[in-house]
Formats: structure tokens, sequence, C-alpha cells
């Protein structure tokens, strides 16, 4: 079965900084999607970022990008010049291609700080 | 405005009163999911939709049934809510599968005494 590890419960930076989240899975697959989604206080899920196994190229949305190791099984998300607004709890997720099942993790809570 | 709705927002019941909480989205999407949400788990996936009249089950779908008879409505029931299905549902929908882009409802806060 597949399983979304997220290590780090919580992390806080000063704005400005950078910050890397950082999350593992485990799939005997080679055709799959990776997420990250975004939840402020509103508790409104938000996507963050899509990855496509098959592309070798890093996906990247502003100051948003992805460091996608197939080989390792890691996909961590990292944010630039980092924003009060990213406070947030950030969840990576994982859908094999061939069925439509969504496996999350247990997120990490981001803590922006002026 | 593009956008899924959950109703209700927050609910509080008692063991073995049977429950629906309704989901709709106006974006003529397939596929539309239920999750819920409870801390440190993530979400999990309760039932999925790909289209009207198809639907499979999630990670989690024990004490719970849904429907999708039109496109627009996928609605959650519980027959008999039990105090360990208090949690944050949520409801998404997308184009054509879970690798589109996911919109997700505001989510309904469930608490079962």
């Amino acid at each position: 079965a597949q399983t979304v590890t997220q290590s780090q419960p919580e992390m806080s930076v000063q704005e400005a900084e950078t910050v890397t989240l950082s999350c593992t899975y485990d799939t005997s697959e080679s055709n799959y999607y990776l997420f990250w989604y975004k939840q402020p206080p509103s508790r409104q899920m938000i996507l963050v970022i899509r990855q496509e196994a098959y592309k070798q190229q890093n996906a990247t949305e502003n100051r948003f990008s992805v460091n996608f190791q197939k080989a390792a099984k890691s996909f961590s998300l990292k944010i630039s010049d980092s924003q009060l607004g990213d406070t947030a709890m950030y969840f990576c997720a994982f859908m094999h291609s061939s069925n439509y099942q969504l496996i999350w993790g247990a997120g990490t809570k981001l803590i922006i700080k002026p | 405005e593009a956008q899924v709705t959950q109703n209700p927002r927050y609910l509080i019941t008692v063991t073995g009163k049977k429950l629906t909480v309704t989901c709709s989205q106006n974006m003529n999407h397939e596929y539309m999911s239920w999750y819920r949400q409870d801390p440190g788990l993530g979400l999990r996936q309760i039932y999925y939709s790909m289209n009207v009249e198809v639907t499979d089950k999630g990670d989690v779908p024990e004490g719970y049934k849904v429907s999708r008879k039109e496109k627009r409505n996928f609605p959650l029931i519980l027959e008999s809510p039990s105090p360990n299905q208090t949690s944050l549902y949520f409801c998404a929908s997308s184009w054509t599968g879970a690798a589109e882009t996911q919109y997700f409802g505001p989510g309904t806060r469930l608490l079962v005494l």
C-alpha cells in the first residue's frame, strides 16, 4: 500500500527566508502524481503545486518549487521569500495514475514569523 | 463563481441519528470525492465518484454511504453515526480525476455525542 510521510510536524521561519518541507512516499509503481496542498487557518484546501512522476523537470509555481527525487521517493517543497500569508498547514499527497485514490501525509504546520 | 458548497458547515448530533451532508459543485466536474480530516492523520479519502452512478470506496468507507444521481451533487450519508466519526469533512471535485486540480468545499465540522 502507498504511504506518504511528512517527518516535520511543525516548522517556523522568519519572513523572507527560504524554507523546505519534506515528504517521502512509498510505492512500487512507476506512474503517479504528487501534490502539495496548503490549508490556511480558514481551513480551505488550496493546491500549491503538482508533479507528474514521468516528468523529470521539477515543477515550479512562482515562489514555490519542488525537489522531486524519484529514485529516493522524495518530494520536498521549497518556499522562497516566505511571506506571512504562507502560514498554514501543508499536506503532501500521492495518487497512482491507474486509480483515483489520494493518499495524504499527516501535514506540516508552517509558521512564518514577522 | 466556480465553487464547491457543503451543508451544513457545522453539525452536532447524537449517536445513531441518521444524517446527510450535502455537496454540490457548479463546474460540471466529473470527479467528486469525500475526505475526513483528523488531527495528526491528515486527510483520508472516504468515497469517490468518477461520474454519475459510479462510486468507489476510499481508505475509510466504513460507516458511510454516498450516491451520485446527478453530476453536480455527491451527498455523504451517515446511517448510524458514532463518536469516532467526529471529524472535519471535505468534499472536492475535479474535471476527470484526482490528478487534475481538486477544488475543495469549505468543510463540515461534525460532532457526534
